[in-house]
């Protein structure tokens, strides 16, 4: 597709599961950024991928939070062993080249992960 | 740590009326972008604003970029119901390598 895509769209989980969330971004985003949002908030900052590097993972909230990126292409964010407090949507954004001036973000819908 | 401050948080208004919403920093950053997002949705990019000053439209949307490059404002003219949405503005830091910092967002709903 034409955009960045992203799935599932919604998913609910027990306490304790680990999930996983995938970002397919606009052929030729070189870079790729993962946001959380959660009710009535902005959205925070959780990391960004140049490639399939991760120059700053200082937005993730836990241990229990990875990222990876392979062939330069998809995402997967994989939250593990779930709080109730991981509840938000996660939304994944592309961008071309390096650098963040003027450079515009595309985002995805976003995941809806709720946690019972 | 950068923070932005939008305000209001929430505005609710009649169809017809003019509204301006601020972002609002103690930090210089090297530009601003403004997004808008509809529910269900991921915020779309409506501006970015660079130079000190600097002042954009874009239809009834006019975006001012604030001397000092600490402070944004964005001035909707004879709002209408499909201007309903999240505003959200997003500072880039002074290095230009750092993430985008995302204000918390002005919810505003045009009412017809």
């Amino acid at each position: 597709g034409a955009g960045v895509s992203q799935s599932p769209s919604n998913k609910v989980t027990e306490k304790g599961k680990d999930v996983e969330l995938r970002c397919d971004p606009i052929s030729g985003h070189t870079a790729l950024y993962w946001y959380r949002q959660s009710l009535g908030q902005g959205l925070e900052f959780l990391i960004y991928f140049q490639g399939n590097s991760a120059p700053d993972k200082s937005g993730l909230p836990s241990d229990r939070f990875s990222a990876e990126r392979t062939g330069g292409s998809v995402s997967t964010l994989t939250i593990q062993r779930t709080q109730q407090e991981d509840s938000a949507v996660y939304l994944c954004a592309s961008s071309l080249a390096t650098g963040f001036i003027n450079q515009p973000q595309h985002f995805g819908d976003g995941t809806r992960l709720s946690i019972l | 740590t950068q923070l932005l401050e939008q305000s209001p948080q929430f505005l609710s208004i009649q169809e017809g009326e003019n509204l301006t919403v601020y972002c609002n920093s103690s930090s210089v950053f090297s530009s601003l972008q403004w997004y808008r997002q509809e529910p269900g949705e991921g915020p779309v990019l409506l501006v970015t604003v660079v130079t000190g000053g600097e002042v954009k439209k874009l239809k009834r949307l006019t975006f001012q970029f604030g001397d000092a490059r600490k402070d944004s404002s964005l001035h909707i003219t004879a709002a209408q119901p499909g201007d309903t949405g999240l505003y959200l503005c997003a500072g880039v830091g002074r290095s230009g390598n750092t993430p985008l910092v995302f204000g918390k967002g002005t919810r505003l709903s045009v009412i017809a």
